[in-house]
């Protein structure tokens, strides 16, 4: 199966910074089938991002993604306060659909 | 609005079964892949299992392969996932999610979620 390292496990800003995320893969992402989504405390995961840089409906145009193959980053360009959470990435290119193990974007 | 709403989670014990359910509203249940996805206290998301529109197709993860089995009746708009032979490792929020496509598919990803069901599995 296709394994996810995310990195780094935890992000320390401050609200208005720029928040990189990475997503590297053990094997090339099929079809870049890249999906990322939020998760905040007590509440389900929310997609943001599928097909590696496409914004699902209703998501702020400050999320973007980026990259193909077996490296994928998630931006958030200006952090709001309600974009401290967890994020999460996951392919559905290959079987079994795999998630990474998550970054926490945490207020310094 | 499309809704996805879990029931069924309880305290059960080691060894024993537990089915849960979720139910679709705001769309056309048969339409949609449905995924049980799994997230063990303080952990990550771990997806455990699926079931085709017609419900003819069928992905279990390793980890609960012959003790766990989806269903679906589309007429109830409503998946089904019995657990039996639970052990302690199984407790997790478990949530159910849609995809409008199938693995290596453009909309291949999980769209909408339900809020989960807290599943314990202790003596």
């Amino acid at each position: 199966e296709i394994v996810l390292t995310q990195s780094p496990g935890t992000l320390s800003l401050s609200p208005g910074e720029r928040a990189t995320l990475s997503c590297r893969a053990s094997q090339s992402v099929s079809s870049s089938y890249l999906a990322w989504y939020q998760q905040k405390p007590g509440q389900a995961p929310r997609l943001l991002i599928y097909g590696a840089s496409s914004r699902a409906t209703g998501i702020p145009d400050r999320f973007s993604g980026s990259g193909s193959g077996t490296d994928f980053t998630l931006t958030i360009s200006r952090l709001e306060p309600e974009d401290f959470a967890v994020y999460y990435c996951q392919q559905y290119g290959t079987s079994p659909r795999t998630f990474g193990q998550g970054t926490k974007v945490e207020i310094k | 609005e499309v809704q996805l709403v879990e029931s069924g989670g309880d305290l059960v014990q080691p060894g024993g079964s537990l089915r849960l359910s979720c139910a679709g509203s705001g769309f056309t249940l048969s339409s949609f892949l449905i995924h049980w996805v799994r997230q063990a206290p303080g952990k990550g998301l771990e997806y455990v299992s699926g079931i085709s529109g017609s419900g003819t197709g069928t992905y279990y993860a390793d980890s609960v392969k012959g003790r766990f089995t989806i269903s679906r009746d589309n007429s109830k708009n409503t998946v089904y996932f019995q657990m039996g032979s639970l052990r302690a490792e199984d407790m997790a929020v478990y949530f159910c999610a849609t995809s409008q496509g199938a693995i290596g598919t453009t909309r291949g990803y999980f769209d909408y979620w339900g809020q989960g069901t807290q599943v314990t599995v202790s003596s």
